[in-house]
């Protein structure tokens, strides 16, 4: 119940295409939901979040889509840049704690030029 | 303001030995956090350290990981007689306060190699 599955494992999108992964998750009380993007040899960095009484949530060329009855949420990339090329990583946690985080298995991003 | 500082970057143990695992926090931050990531897999809780006290280690091994978080200095995560399976990315997080709505930020991570 404390997992958190991502897909697909591994994409390869054409520069300027639209990058889109996928989470479902199953505790009902998980209330944040962040993603983070991660560089080769780097920590990972938040890139954008969203609580589950809105829908969307979308900054610059990123969009989190929440469906809460169906416990999913997206990530989508607009106009997908080579720099987007990077794991990615969706997370879940209850904000009433602390930065307890569990995190999808993540999903490699290849953006070719 | 540096980030949050690991030391070291890589660190190759052979089987049996300790390994010593640091983090500095972002100037002004008091909260720690601990996660191991394993290869091709997504990171996993491990302990949450406030100074001088464990708050949360329900993701720690039960035997031979211990965390500490001093008054002065780094926080530690030590793990003593080094297995093969605890070959992993271990990343420190730290935030100002211990709050979901606080972004916690990651250090670049130590690569623990047990041969």
């Amino acid at each position: 119940q404390q997992q958190v599955k991502q897909s697909p494992q591994s994409l390869i999108v054409q520069k300027g295409g639209i990058s889109i992964i996928n989470c479902a998750y199953e505790n009902t009380a998980f209330d944040y939901f962040p993603w983070y993007q991660q560089f080769p040899g780097k920590g990972p960095a938040l890139l954008i979040a969203i609580r589950p009484d809105v829908s969307e949530k979308k900054e610059g060329r990123f969009t989190i889509s929440f469906n809460k009855s169906a416990k999913q949420f997206s990530l989508h990339i607009m106009d997908s840049q080579p720099g987007d090329s990077a794991t990615y990583f969706c997370a879940a946690s209850i904000s009433t704690g602390f930065q307890k985080l569990v995190f999808g298995t993540g999903t490699r991003l290849l953006v070719s030029p | 303001n540096a980030g949050v500082m690991q030391n070291p970057r890589h660190l190759v143990r052979r089987r049996g030995q300790e390994a010593r695992l640091r983090c500095s926090p972002m100037k002004g931050h008091s909260h720690v956090y601990w996660y191991r990531q394993l290869p091709e897999e997504g990171l996993k809780f491990m302990v949450y350290l406030q100074k001088e006290n464990i708050i949360d280690e329900s993701g720690m091994p039960k035997e031979r990981f211990s965390a500490e978080f001093p008054k002065e200095g780094p926080s530690i995560l030590r793990i003593q007689q080094v297995v093969r399976g605890d070959s992993a990315a271990y990343f420190c997080a730290s935030s100002p306060i211990g709050q979901m709505n606080t972004e916690a930020f990651f250090g670049q991570g130590t690569r623990l190699t047990v041969v």
